[in-house]
C-alpha cells in the first residue's frame, strides 16, 4: 500500500482565495483525521470521520473551514476564503478500528496564504 | 479544557545514551498516544497507551492514568531518533497535543 496520500504537497495562495486540500487514506481504513500544525498553536485535531461520516468537527476553527468525505477513498479540506493565519501544515491520517488507534499519517500539505 | 505538558522541552543526547520523556495531563483521559515527528516533518504513531506499559524495540512507554502522566523511554539512542516527540490525550471526542520534546541525538 502506498500509505496515506495528500495533495498538493505545497500550496501558495493569496488571501481571499479558495483552497482545497486532498487526502486518500489507506485502503480498508475506516477512520480519517485532519490535523493542522502551526508554530503558535502546535498540533490540533480539526475533524475526523468514521465510515465517511463526520464524527467530531469541534476543532474546525471557523465556518471558513469545511471537510467532506464523499467515499471511503477520498477526503477534502476546504478553506474559503483563506487568510494568512491559515498558513500551516495540514496533515491527514487514517486508521482501522477504534478512533485513535495506530494512525498512519500522510506527508502533509504546507499551505502559505499571502 | 484539558492541559498537556511535556518535559523536557529540549534534550540533547550522545548516541547510545538512554532518555526518559514525560507527559503530564490535567484530567482523567480515555486514551493517550505518543508520536514522533522526524526532522523532515513526517509524523509516526509510536504507541497507543491509555494505561500500562508497552515496548517496541528500543522504545517503551508507561502510562499511569491514576496519576495523570505517561513516560516514553528511549534506550541506546540513535541519530535517527532525533526529532520531536509529542504526546496526545483524548477525553471524549477532544484530543489535545502537548508542545513536544525536541530530541537531538549526536553521533
Amino acid at each position: 500500500d502506498a500509505g496515506v496520500i495528500q495533495s498538493p504537497r505545497h500550496e501558495v495562495t493569496e488571501m481571499g482565495q479558495e483552497v482545497t486540500l486532498r487526502c486518500k487514506p489507506i485502503s480498508g481504513h475506516d477512520y480519517l483525521f485532519w490535523y493542522r500544525q502551526t508554530m503558535m498553536r502546535g498540533l490540533e485535531l480539526l475533524i475526523y470521520f468514521n465510515n465517511n461520516v463526520p464524527i467530531d468537527d469541534s476543532g474546525m476553527p471557523e465556518d471558513r473551514f469545511s471537510a467532506k468525505m464523499p467515499n471511503a477513498s477520498f477526503s477534502t479540506l476546504k478553506i474559503q476564503p483563506s487568510e494568512p493565519r491559515d498558513s500551516a501544515v495540514y496533515f491527514c491520517a487514517s486508521s482501522s478500528g477504534y478512533s485513535y488507534n495506530e494512525q498512519f499519517f500522510g506527508p502533509g500539505t504546507r499551505l502559505t496564504v499571502l | 479544557g484539558i492541559q498537556v505538558e511535556q518535559s523536557p522541552p529540549d534534550l540533547i543526547l550522545q548516541e547510545g545514551a538512554n532518555s526518559t520523556l514525560r507527559c503530564n495531563f490535567s484530567d482523567s483521559v480515555n486514551n493517550l498516544q505518543w508520536f514522533h515527528q522526524n526532522p523532515w516533518g513526517q509524523l509516526i504513531n509510536l504507541f497507543y497507551i491509555p494505561s500500562g506499559t508497552k515496548q517496541n524495540g528500543r522504545l517503551s512507554a508507561t502510562t499511569v492514568a491514576t496519576e495523570r502522566y505517561s513516560l516514553l523511554y528511549i534506550s541506546s539512542s540513535q541519530t535517527t531518533d532525533s526529532g520531536v516527540y509529542f504526546c496526545a490525550v483524548e477525553l471524549g471526542n477532544d484530543m489535545r497535543f502537548g508542545a513536544g520534546t525536541r530530541l537531538t541525538v549526536k553521533p
